[in-house]
């Protein structure tokens, strides 16, 4: 199984709400990632989870808040979003440093 | 500072043609290099990769990539392309970032097939 699955597909959120974004691996892969697209750009690099820890925060604002509940699964809490946050927010894992991360397909998010 | 180059943004090629995607890198030490492809709306997928050996390293979808370290370049190709590759194609190197492995990506190249 080299499926990274996320949930929602969609969310349409307003400013004001409180969202999660999920995002599962069972591959046993120590390393997890939060990337931010905005359309015809590449992913943006958010967060880094190695063995459940934070290990990267690239600077991002505290209206995403990350967590990693066990190896398998990974969140992003959201809260106070602006428009401007609305892009493609992938999950990725990856089992060894310096090898292939396995992308999900992404929740499409839209702040109104 | 290590970086990737797709020099271009889009390629419209005739479905049947042969493709040619171009991608440069700036690294001081052996890179690990990666294509990946998103279709519209879609996550990335891994079409293939270059750790060490072989120059010319084959993917899924019968692409293929050929490493050329005195050119810094890791060009994706396909002797024959069909409608369905029509997508965005990003190329990336695998970099050690405070200690752990992230990916740094291309900006991409558009590819378009025209009938």
């Amino acid at each position: 199984d080299t499926e990274v699955t996320q949930t929602p597909k969609h969310l349409v959120m307003g400013m004001t709400n409180k969202k999660s974004l999920k995002c599962e691996q069972h591959m046993g892969h120590r390393a997890m990632y939060w990337y931010k697209q905005k359309a015809k750009k590449p992913p943006e690099l958010m967060f880094v989870y190695s063995y459940e820890k934070l290990s990267i925060n690239e600077s991002v604002p505290s209206r995403f808040s990350p967590e990693c509940p066990n190896s398998s699964l990974l969140n992003l809490h959201l809260h106070a979003l602006q428009p401007e946050d609305s892009a493609l927010y992938l999950c990725a894992s990856r089992g060894q440093p310096l090898t292939e991360a396995f992308f999900g397909q992404g929740t499409r998010l839209t702040v109104v | 500072a290590q970086s990737v180059t797709q020099p271009d943004i889009h390629i419209t090629v005739s479905e049947g043609a042969s493709l040619e995607l171009r991608c440069n890198y700036s690294y001081g030490a052996t890179p690990y290099l990666f294509w990946y492809v998103q279709s519209p709306g879609q996550g990335l997928q891994l079409l293939l990769k270059y750790f060490s050996g072989d120059t010319l390293v084959q993917g899924i979808k019968g692409f293929e990539a050929e490493f050329k370290r005195s050119q810094s370049s890791f060009n994706l190709r396909k002797p024959s392309v069909h409608w369905s590759d029509a997508a965005e194609y990003f190329c990336a190197v695998a970099l050690m970032n405070s200690g752990y492995s992230t990916l740094t990506f291309g900006k991409g190249t558009m590819l378009l097939v025209s009938p």
